[in-house]
């Protein structure tokens, strides 16, 4: 069975980290690029970083540039992100998402759309 | 990064009800666009690809359109599992989202 399954949320005091952890089943995990989208309380999506399937293309909302690292293991079939200077408003829940079976291509970077999705793993941050 | 603004931010509708929600982007993104459902306590869940692809699983009452900068996500005759979140997408450059448009029982 296709899936994706995160890990590694909960409570966080400001200024602490965190890693979460996405581990992809049933489908060739390093040939698709990987994101981690966020919904805060009462928000919209956020795209808060992606890595291509060889990690080429990494890239980090302005939000977050600067603390939090994405990386994987595709041995491990596995995607983390860690998340470092934890603010307040990093309070939502994480979801990590596979790339669709097409993508934009034109010879610059490819930009993708998200066909599985993680159930989501609740990140609080709050003394 | 390209803004996406989504119209209405909140829509009251009826079983049966045939409904569109409007996703504008601040520059053209072609047909780079996607559309996305999202229940409460869900992930969300791809509907639409390159602006009128139908996901595979989909029910056919789904159909985007458009491209450029203006695009449509039509739900053709509303269903008591249809109320839920709908959030565009585009891929065009680095990836973005619309706010989100919310389809509630009237």
């Amino acid at each position: 069975e296709v899936h994706l399954l995160e890990s590694g949320g909960g409570l966080v005091p400001p200024g602490g980290s965190l890693r979460l952890s996405c581990t992809g089943a049933g489908f060739s995990f390093s040939n698709y690029a990987m994101v981690w989208v966020r919904r805060a309380p009462g928000k919209g999506l956020e795209c808060v970083s992606l890595i291509t399937g060889g990690g080429r293309r990494i890239d980090y909302a302005d939000s977050v540039k600067g603390r939090f690292t994405i990386s994987r293991d595709n041995s491990k079939n596995t995607v983390y992100m860690q998340m470092s200077s934890l603010r307040a408003e990093d309070t939502g829940i994480y979801y990590c998402a596979k790339r669709g079976t097409t993508y934009k291509s034109d010879g610059g970077p490819n930009y993708f759309y998200f066909d599985l999705w993680g159930q989501g793993t609740l990140v609080t941050v709050s003394s | 990064d390209i803004q996406m603004t989504q119209s209405p931010s909140t829509l009251s509708a009826s079983v049966g009800d045939r409904v569109t929600i409007t996703c504008r982007a601040s520059q053209s993104i072609s047909s780079w666009l996607a559309w996305y459902q999202q229940k409460p306590g869900k992930a969300p869940k791809l509907l639409i690809y390159e602006a009128s692809s139908l996901e595979s699983g989909v029910p056919s009452r789904f159909s985007g359109s458009g491209s450029g900068t203006e695009f449509t996500l039509t739900i053709s005759s509303l269903q008591p599992d249809d109320f839920a979140t709908y959030y565009c997408q585009q891929y065009n450059s680095r990836e973005t989202f619309g706010q989100g448009t919310k389809v509630e029982i009237k």
